[in-house]
């Protein structure tokens, strides 16, 4: 049972836009920032997003992030087969002392 | 660009000490956080703990009592152990850097990642 709550699997049309969310509490998502990550099949995961809404460096800007309240979501346009991965979220939880990820979300391009 | 990699055995007998190093190039050790992150297959990502390069550490509650973290600046490293372990410990062992500062946490960069089976 992950701290942070995410659908098992989302899906969409090549070229369409998906969002996925991502649900805690207070005492982690309600004030603290959230990262996104991406893992490929057979890969170690790469960070997307970072303070709710921040991209690094090489990611394109067909994924976004935001937050409201105690939830994030993490949008993506222009779908491309190649985006069909495990998609995470993260944050630190103030009550626990710990780092926290969600469950993982499965987006499939059909 | 800072690199990291995983080393250690990739199998251990249950009640032993799981053992991983994580040597970080490209880049100084000192003044980040430093986390270690774990996968079962076909599950999610299980965050076991961070350790900032003074030593001070954070473990993940339901792993503390098993859980020690190091580091050594002089050889740009840092270690997990993680004893007693048993079948469900078996995963995919990752280490990365944690930018930690504030509300804000988020690990930049990943190591690929080393298998550990737990089995006797």
């Amino acid at each position: 049972q992950s701290v942070l709550t995410q659908p098992p699997s989302v899906s969409a049309a090549p070229e369409q836009k998906v969002t996925i969310s991502c649900s805690g509490s207070s005492s982690n998502i309600g004030n603290n920032f959230v990262s996104w990550y991406q893992q490929l099949p057979g890969t170690a995961p790469k960070l997307l997003i970072y303070d709710n809404n921040k991209r690094p460096s090489g990611i394109p800007d067909r994924f976004s992030g935001s937050k409201s309240g105690t939830s994030a979501t993490l949008g993506i346009t222009g779908l491309q087969t190649g985006d069909e991965a495990d998609y995470y979220c993260g944050t630190w939880d103030s009550s626990l002392s710990t780092g926290v990820f969600g469950g993982g979300t499965k987006l499939t391009v059909l | 660009q800072v690199q990291l990699q995983e080393s250690g055995p990739g199998l251990v007998k249950p009640s032993e000490t799981l053992s991983l190093t994580c040597i970080v190039s490209g880049g100084s050790i000192s003044s980040y956080y430093w986390s270690w992150i774990r996968q079962p297959a076909g599950k999610g990502l299980e965050w076991i703990g961070r350790i900032y390069t003074s030593g001070n550490t954070n473990y993940n509650p339901s792993l503390k009592s098993r859980v020690t973290m190091s580091v050594d600046t002089s050889k740009n490293q840092f270690s997990l152990r993680l004893s007693s372990v048993t079948a469900a410990d078996t995963a995919v062992y990752y280490c990365a850097r944690a930018a930690c500062t504030g509300g804000s946490c988020y690990n930049d960069y990943w190591g690929q990642g080393t298998l550990v089976t737990v089995s006797s």
